[in-house]
């Protein structure tokens, strides 16, 4: 199956700094790509859809200043967590389709944010 | 409104079949997936079913009746392995995935 490839898995920072989280599609081109926010013993939340060379569509209640996402190229799309607190501290997780195919999502590693 | 329930938690013994159900209320319907998310890592896919009917994928089958809004996994002969959350998801024809919030699945020997 499509390979999608999240980095990091894991990183820790202070409170006040930002981070950017990397996922890539790495054999299959993805013009659409989705950001999940995943809390402790909670279903995955939509945050916001990526598409290539456009602005990402926001799902109500997330910030669009605080939580950045550049989706530059087709195989890359990057989530940029700014001026982090501790209770931005989660699971996300990024997937990505494959155009003109049924919906199944190939989903990333996932990052663990901790911040501190 | 979209609405996908799934039982919160179940318990199997090792060796058995457990079966795990799905309800959905979706403004549109272009099929329901299956995911297995151990803790702390991504889902996988397990199935995904848009005709009605049961799909049959070694330990795994799933089901779906798109009248009643309803479908379910059914895991043969468990393994401790098995243990995770499953998680139902349907693709609503909006190119994007409702998700339930997952069945937590327990296995004992």
């Amino acid at each position: 199956g499509a390979v999608v490839s999240q980095h990091p898995s894991r990183v820790i920072c202070k409170s006040g700094t930002s981070v950017k989280i990397e996922c890539r599609s790495l054999d299959f081109q993805a013009t659409t790509m989705f950001w999940y926010r995943q809390f402790p013993k909670k279903s995955l939340m939509l945050m916001a859809t990526s598409n290539e060379g456009s602005k990402a569509t926001y799902e109500q209640g997330v910030e669009k200043d605080k939580f950045l996402i550049n989706h530059a190229s087709l195989t890359l799309s990057t989530l940029t967590v700014t001026s982090a607190h501790p209770e931005d501290s989660s699971f996300y997780i990024c997937s990505a389709t494959i155009p003109d195919s049924y919906t199944e999502a190939f989903f990333g590693q996932g990052t663990r944010l901790t911040v501190v | 409104g979209q609405n996908i329930d799934q039982p919160t938690e179940m318990t199997a013994t090792e060796g058995a079949i457990v079966q795990i159900n799905c309800t959905y209320q979706t403004s549109g319907f272009n099929g329901l997936f299956w995911y297995q998310q151990h803790a702390g890592e991504a889902p996988t896919f397990l199935s995904y079913n848009v005709l009605d009917g049961l799909e049959e994928k070694g330990r795994f089958s799933s089901f779906l009746s798109r009248s009643k809004g309803y479908s379910y996994l059914l895991l043969k002969e468990l393994q401790m392995k098995d243990s995770a959350s499953y998680l139902c998801a349907v693709d609503d024809s909006n190119y994007q995935l409702i998700w339930g919030a997952g069945t937590k699945l327990i296995i004992k020997p």
